[in-house]
């Protein structure tokens, strides 16, 4: 069975930095990989996808990962954080055939300081 | 575009009093879930639906029902509340998975069981 690791609870960043936060992922094929946002009160938004291709994915709001086959990762970067990206991150795993869901991993809350 | 709408927003319970919780998305979407997020565990898969009439367990299937008998409608149900039940519930609805799995929100149900 799939399953998602993401390592850091909390990371607070101070704004205009570069931001890194880290997914590992468990499935003995390639995946589906997803990064999703929660900002506060709100439900998830879906940040960028990876199913094949290029292993450097872009979303929105400036956000890239890479999927990195030999590490079992996909970490998701900023290069310039703003005050507005203070949110909860998930990573999420699908497989490619069968009625199987999303595994989300615990997800990353991110503060954003001046 | 509503995307998908949860009902109600809060609500508090004794335990043992039971309820439903309405999700209704406008996407025509296939496939429905629902997920409870609890601090440090992340989302929780309870029940998903991969088309009318149909449902299946996920992860915490216990002490909730669901029904999907309207394509657009995917209901959760406590028959009989238990304080271990207090989360927030989210439901999300896909045109599919796989490729096709990126998933809709609703903006949550805060529930509390006294």
């Amino acid at each position: 069975a799939q399953s998602v690791t993401q390592p850091d609870i909390h990371i607070t960043v101070s704004e205009g930095a570069s931001l890194e936060l880290r997914c590992n992922y468990s499935y003995g094929a390639t995946p589906y990989l997803f990064w999703y946002v929660q900002s506060p009160g709100q439900g998830l938004q879906l940040l960028l996808k990876y199913f094949s291709g290029d292993t450097l994915v872009q979303g929105i709001k400036g956000f890239e990962a890479e999927f990195k086959r030999s590490q079992s990762s996909f970490n998701l970067r900023k290069p310039s954080v703003h005050w507005s990206d203070a949110a909860e991150y998930f990573c999420a795993v699908g497989r490619i055939s069968g009625n199987t869901p999303l595994v989300f991993g615990k997800g990353t809350r991110l503060s954003v300081i001046a | 575009n509503a995307g998908v709408t949860q009902t109600p927003k809060f609500r508090v319970l004794k335990t043992g009093q039971s309820m439903t919780l309405l999700c209704a998305q406008d996407m025509n979407h296939e496939y429905m879930y629902w997920y409870r997020q609890d601090p440090g565990m992340g989302l929780r898969l309870i029940h998903y639906s991969v088309g009318e009439g149909t449902t299946a367990k996920g992860e915490v299937p216990d002490g909730y029902n669901v029904s999907r008998l309207k394509k657009q409608n995917f209901l959760l149900g406590l028959e009989s509340a238990a304080p271990s039940q207090t989360s927030v519930y989210f439901c999300a609805s896909s045109r599919g998975q796989g490729a096709e799995e990126k998933l809709f929100f609703g903006s949550g149900t805060q529930l509390s069981v006294l």
